[in-house]
């Protein structure tokens, strides 16, 4: 079973575009909600993540909108350039949670034409 | 913060050949420890995860094993390779085992059986 779902599978903006991923969750006790950014052949990177007491986080082009009650998340890159060009991966987890595991989405794969 | 070395970064075996990925930790104690797999253009799959050592789960039924010798040391194995194990290899490490504080992942093993 997904525990998180994302969406689109692939997507493709133009340069100065604003490039939207979405992801779904199930379980409530999830409360922190990150997002990871891989280029081909490297491990994925932290890029932002979000705790569910706020509802949006913003650094620099990269924003998470986070809806509690929708159980639902969203990645926004504003001004997406060529070199934002990666799969991108939301991911849920329980703080709670002595395991400390992350569940990932399948992943995004962004392509940002110049 | 931590820094996770993986090696080998590529790495080509035939079938029924034996394998040993080794990754290393520094700069925390007593993380968590994951192993994941990632097919081509596909998503991340857990395979194993160590909360301390000597401590290994397993998260789906296959040709790998996993173990833990010293607390930063991590080691994926296999007696004989399968063509299906192809892959790319992520170590993860949790700081403290708490997942507000995200993953870090190595750089990956690209594993192809031949």
């Amino acid at each position: 079973q997904q525990q998180v779902k994302q969406s689109p599978q692939s997507l493709i903006v133009q340069k100065g575009g604003i490039s939207i991923i979405n992801c779904a969750y199930e379980n409530t006790a999830f409360d922190y909600f990150p997002w990871y950014q891989q280029f081909p052949g490297k491990g994925p990177a932290l890029l932002i993540a979000i705790r569910p007491d706020v509802s949006e986080k913003k650094e620099g082009r990269f924003t998470i909108s986070f809806n509690k009650s929708a159980k639902q998340f969203s990645l926004h890159i504003m001004d997406s350039q060529p070199g934002d060009s990666a799969t991108y991966f939301c991911a849920a987890a329980d703080r709670g949670s002595t395991l400390g595991r992350l569940y990932f989405g399948r992943g995004t794969q962004l392509t940002v034409w110049p | 913060s931590q820094t996770i070395h993986q090696w080998p970064a590529t790495l080509v075996q035939p079938v029924g050949s034996p394998l040993s990925l080794e990754c290393t930790v520094e700069g925390t104690s007593n993380p968590n420890l994951y192993w994941y797999r990632q097919a081509a253009g596909r998503g991340l799959q857990l395979l194993f995860y160590s909360v301390g050592i000597g401590q290994i789960s397993s998260e789906v039924p296959q040709n790998l094993s996993a173990s833990r010798p010293q607390d930063r040391q991590f080691i994926l194995s296999s007696k004989k390779l399968l063509l299906s194990d192809s892959g790319f290899y992520l170590c993860a490490c949790l700081p403290g085992g708490s997942p507000g504080y995200g993953y870090t992942f190595g750089s990956g093993t690209r594993l192809t059986v031949v």
